[in-house]
Order: C-alpha cells, then structure tokens, then sequence
C-alpha cells in the first residue's frame, strides 16, 4: 500500500521561506515523479511543479519559478518543497502528488496547511 | 498557454443526471488527456476519471467522462446522484507547450 504523509502545519512570517516534506512508503520515490499542488483558502487547486528523479528535472509553474525548489532524498524516500519570499497570498494547503496505479495523479499527501502572516 | 473554464456550481436533485463541463481556451481539448478530481471539504483530492473516460478502481460507473470536440470541452456526467457526490469537482490537462499542468477553476455540485 502506498502512502504519502507529510510533515506538519507551519506559520511563517513575510518574507521567509518554508520547506514541506513528503515521505513516501510503499513505493520508490526514484520511481515516481512527484507533483506539488496548493490550494489557498476557499480557492481551487493550483499546480506548483514536479521533480522527475530519473533525469533529475524539475518543471517549475512560471509564477513560481525563482521561488519554488523541488528536491528528493532518495535515502529517506522523502521529497521536498521549498518556497522562498513568502507573503500572505502564499497561505494555502500543500499537497504532494503523484502517479502510482495510473498514468495520473492518483495519490496524494494529506496536505500541510502554511500561514503567512506577520 | 491555455487555461481550463468550468461552471462555478451545479445542483441536482438525488437519483438525476448532472454534466459539469470544462472548456480549453486555446489549442485542441484532443491534445492532451483530461483527468477530473472529486475533492469534498477538509479532505485531499481524489481523482475519478483519467484519460478523458477512464475510471480508476474503485470508482462507480455512475461517473463517466468524454471530450467534445466541436465544443473544445470535456464533461464529467454523474448519473443516480447521490448525496456522497456532493462536492468540489476539477478537471486537469497538461500543456505541452510548456510542460505545464493545468487545472480548471473547479466546480461545486451540490445534491440537494
């Protein structure tokens, strides 16, 4: 059984930078290519970037990019998201995504939920 | 670039059929797969159909998906409404231009 579980809620203030974990078990993260999605409060759901493991590419939203940084650590099978200048359009739901079963995004974290405020 | 339009909300009564479209703005809604995702409140999205009408396991054919391509749209259609399909539907393509992927702006099914 596959999961992704990611880390805990974070408050930060404007202009810091904020970094999400996904661990994922079940599977090989070099196997998967791992997608980031937000969704701000009572909005619909943005697609930030995925990271390919097997050629080592990222793929980054162009409103994020300068921004976003999307790394694995095959020896933890976890990923990561950091985002860098935050400011307060930036509180939202984080969610880690990924295609398992299917040729689409099939699984998902339980979200990790960042506030931005001073 | 191109962007995903769906309707805001939808509502049906229980046991009836509703059709909840998603409009590409530019370039064929031929050129590249469709996914929709049913996501209900508090919980992470779930997808429903892939491929443009394919169900993942588990989900019942009451959902079914197709592409309509004089209208440059798909559609997720829910037959026998039940009131567990009230929530947050969004549709999803990739945009080969760029390596994109794009969600529409979602939209909320209540069954009442």
């Amino acid at each position: 059984q596959v999961h992704l579980v990611q880390s805990g809620a974070e408050v930060k203030k404007p202009g810091a930078s904020v970094k999400v974990s996904c661990k994922v078990s079940g599977y090989t993260l070099f196997e998967l290519s791992m997608h980031w999605v937000r969704q701000a409060p009572g909005k619909g759901l943005e697609w930030m970037g995925n990271f390919d493991p097997q050629d080592g590419g990222t793929i980054y939203a162009q409103r994020f990019t300068g921004r976003v940084t999307m790394t694995e650590d095959p020896s933890t099978n976890t990923a990561y998201m950091e985002l860098s200048s935050l400011v307060s359009a930036d509180t939202a739901v984080y969610y880690c995504t990924t295609a398992v079963m299917i040729p689409a995004l099939d699984y998902w974290g339980q979200g990790t939920l960042v506030t931005v405020s001073s | 670039n191109f962007m995903l339009t769906q309707p805001h909300s939808v509502s049906e009564s229980p046991g009836k059929t509703v059709t909840i479209s998603c409009t590409r703005s530019s370039g064929s809604i031929a050129s590249n797969y469709v996914q929709w995702f049913q996501q209900r409140p508090g919980s992470s999205p779930i997808i429903v159909i892939y491929e443009d009408n394919q169900r993942p396991s588990g989900v019942p054919d009451r959902l079914s998906g197709s592409i309509d391509r004089s209208a440059n749209s798909a559609s997720l259609t829910i037959s026998g409404l039940k009131t567990e399909d009230e929530a947050d539907y969004y549709c999803q393509s990739y945009d080969s231009s760029n390596h994109n992927w794009v969600f529409g702006g979602g939209t909320k099914l209540t069954v009442l």
